[in-house]
Order: structure tokens, then C-alpha cells, then sequence
């Protein structure tokens, strides 16, 4: 069953440094997004990707995130310079559809900003 | 503007035991609405989805979930619990139907004890 991938499943990094965070959505899927689950608490919508653009946007995401896709398989989300804020567990998701389709998740990848 | 409410952090059952993990919605248009499940260190994964259709929905390892309007309510029940059932679920909903922006729920961590 195809699935999403995402890498790498642990990141520990310093603050003020860049972090890419990499997904291969599942392969017909048009749809993308991001999450982030800081530890204890829910999951927050980061931002959703369609035709090469974002089609919405959580305050969370500010300037210092961005998202690409650099090819047909990847989808990246980049911070330009972590704080110790963004420490979380981030969830890229892709769908077929909007409105009442099915996001399948990936794993994750755990951030910590040191 | 759409919201999720997942009453009870923690839920404890036994072996067999009916298993009841309560969410309530508001949302000013009809609701797309999702139950996802967390195991240790995974992703999340689908249970089952309500998209106006039956209100009544089945979904994957014997867990159902009702769809009740007049009490804004889509709760997730299975009849007997299992020791594999162990894991967070989360409710959702979708924020907009023109992003596929999915609002969690603050999950609850389910427990079974033998």
C-alpha cells in the first residue's frame, strides 16, 4: 500500500541554524500539507500546497518557514533559523482531494532545537 | 469559525470492555469530520470518516463512530477493547473546504488493562 515517507525521523539541531524536513507524498496525490505536534500537545495545521503554491497558511507559519516542491516526489519544508520554539514532531500529509478526502500522514520527523 | 472538542484527556477500559472516546464539532457549514489514531511513535492513521453520507460510519479494527447533529456530536466507540487498541486517538475536522485544512482535536491517550 503506498505510502507517505518522510526524513529523517530525528533531527537535533542548534538555534539559529536551517533545517529541511523531507516527504514523499504518496504519488498521485495533488494535496499537501504540513503539521506540527509540539510534545504534549495537539496537532496544528502549518500550511497546505497545491499547483505550486500554498493554498493556506497558519499564523505559525511565519517568514521563517517555507515550503518547496523541488521535484515530482518530494515536498520540503524548510526554517530558516529554528528557535527553541519549533521543537515538535512535524506530520507531512497529502490527500487526492479537499473537502472530505482522506490526509495520509506520514511518520514524522521529531525536531529538537537546541 | 470550525472547532474540535475531545472531552477527557485519558480513558481507561478493560479487556473487553466497551470502549467510548467522546469529540464534539462546531462548524457553521455541514462538517467533514475524521477520527485518526496514534500509536507509539507512528504516524497518524485513519479510523474512519463521516462525509454526509451514512451517519452511522464503520471504520478499520471494529471501531464505529455515530454522527449526531442535533447534539454536535462524533463519538468513537468499539464494542469489547482490545490491548492493541492502546494509543492516542484524535478527532478532526476540516477547517475549509476550499484547503483540506484539517482542526484536531487534543487527543485522548486510551489504556487497556488486561
Amino acid at each position: 500500500e503506498p505510502e507517505v515517507t518522510q526524513t529523517p525521523s530525528h533531527q537535533v539541531t542548534q538555534m539559529g541554524q536551517e533545517v529541511i524536513l523531507r516527504c514523499v507524498p504518496i504519488s498521485n496525490h495533488l494535496y499537501f500539507y504540513w503539521y506540527r505536534q509540539i510534545l504534549g500537545q495537539k496537532v496544528e495545521f502549518l500550511v497546505s500546497f497545491y499547483n505550486n503554491e500554498i493554498s493556506e497558511k497558519s499564523e505559525i507559519f511565519d517568514d521563517q518557514f517555507s515550503v518547496e516542491r523541488p521535484d515530482g516526489s518530494n515536498f520540503t519544508l524548510k526554517i530558516r533559523s529554528t528557535k527553541l520554539e519549533d521543537s515538535a514532531m512535524y506530520f507531512c500529509a497529502s490527500s487526492t482531494g479537499l473537502a472530505g478526502e482522506t490526509q495520509y500522514f506520514g511518520p514524522g520527523t521529531r525536531l529538537l532545537v537546541l | 469559525a470550525q472547532s474540535v472538542t475531545q472531552l477527557g484527556s485519558h480513558v481507561s477500559v478493560s479487556e473487553g470492555a466497551l470502549v467510548l472516546l467522546r469529540c464534539n464539532y462546531s462548524s457553521s457549514v455541514p462538517p467533514y469530520l475524521f477520527w485518526y489514531v496514534q500509536y507509539p511513535n507512528q504516524g497518524l492513521q485513519l479510523l474512519l470518516k463521516y462525509t454526509s453520507a451514512a451517519t452511522l460510519v464503520k471504520g478499520i479494527n471494529g471501531f464505529e463512530a455515530e454522527f449526531k447533529k442535533s447534539e454536535t456530536s462524533f463519538h468513537l466507540t468499539k464494542p469489547s477493547a482490545h490491548m492493541s487498541d492502546a494509543a492516542e486517538y484524535f478527532c478532526a475536522v476540516h477547517g475549509s473546504s476550499n484547503t483540506g485544512k484539517l482542526i484536531f482535536g487534543q487527543g485522548t491517550t486510551l489504556q487497556v488493562k488486561p
